[in-house]
């Protein structure tokens, strides 16, 4: 099976930093990678899907790239809003592995 | 407006039953791969069981597999988990998500329910 690691497991960062969470797939996945937001209290939310594409409504400050084995989620300008743990998911083959997660906060 | 509603967690001794549901509507639920994930107390998200939109084509999580029975009835727009044999490893709170196409690969999770949840303990 394909493992999914995420790094750091957690950061602190100032509102208005720049954040940068890594996802790195033990295999080649192409470009089959999910990014979601989970908000404490609250349940997972879509981000960014296909690497790259930004979800409808989700602000434009999150952006995602990579392909294959190494990809980058970016938060520009970090929000208070944005504290939460964010997962990568690889959707290209069963099982459906989620990363270990990375929690943000302020 | 797509909304996922899960029902039937609770609270069980080891080796107990349970079924959970997922009552979906606003959109065509038998065009839909369908999923569920689970997510132990602070822990991280697990992915557990999927299931394709045509219903031929069924996945589970190694953790499950033998125990946990994914299905669904496109009549009702309801998505079942059958969970047999249960161990306190197994509690966690479980969310439905509709995943974005048919197949159950190539699709991800948009959006996902409020979960339910599942304890078992002794």
């Amino acid at each position: 099976d394909i493992q999914m690691t995420q790094s750091p497991s957690s950061l602190s960062a100032s509102v208005g930093d720049r954040v940068t969470i890594t996802c790195r797939a033990s295999q080649g996945i192409t470009n089959y990678l999910a990014w979601y937001q989970q908000k404490p209290g609250n349940i997972p939310k879509l981000l960014i899907y296909a690497a790259s594409t930004l979800q409808s409504g989700v602000p434009s400050r999150f952006s995602g790239s990579g392909s294959g084995t190494d990809f980058t989620l970016t938060i520009s300008s970090l929000q208070p809003e944005d504290v939460a743990t964010y997962y990568c998911q690889k959707y290209n083959s069963a099982p459906l592995t989620f990363g270990g997660g990375t929690k943000v906060e302020i | 407006e797509v909304q996922l509603l899960e029902s039937g967690g609770g609270f069980l001794q080891p080796g107990g039953s349970l079924r959970l549901s997922c009552a979906a509507s606003g959109f065509t639920f038998s065009t839909y791969a369908m999923n569920w994930v689970r997510q132990a107390p602070g822990k991280g998200l697990e992915w557990v069981s999927g299931i394709s939109g045509s219903g031929d084509r069924i996945y589970y999580a190694d953790s499950v597999r033998g125990r946990f029975t994914i299905s669904r009835d496109d009549s009702k727009s309801t998505l079942y988990l059958q969970m047999n044999s249960l161990r306190a490893e197994d509690t966690a709170v479980y969310y439905c998500a509709k995943s974005s196409g048919s197949f159950f690969l190539y699709n991800w999770f948009d959006p996902w329910g409020q979960g339910t949840l599942v304890t078992v303990s002794s």
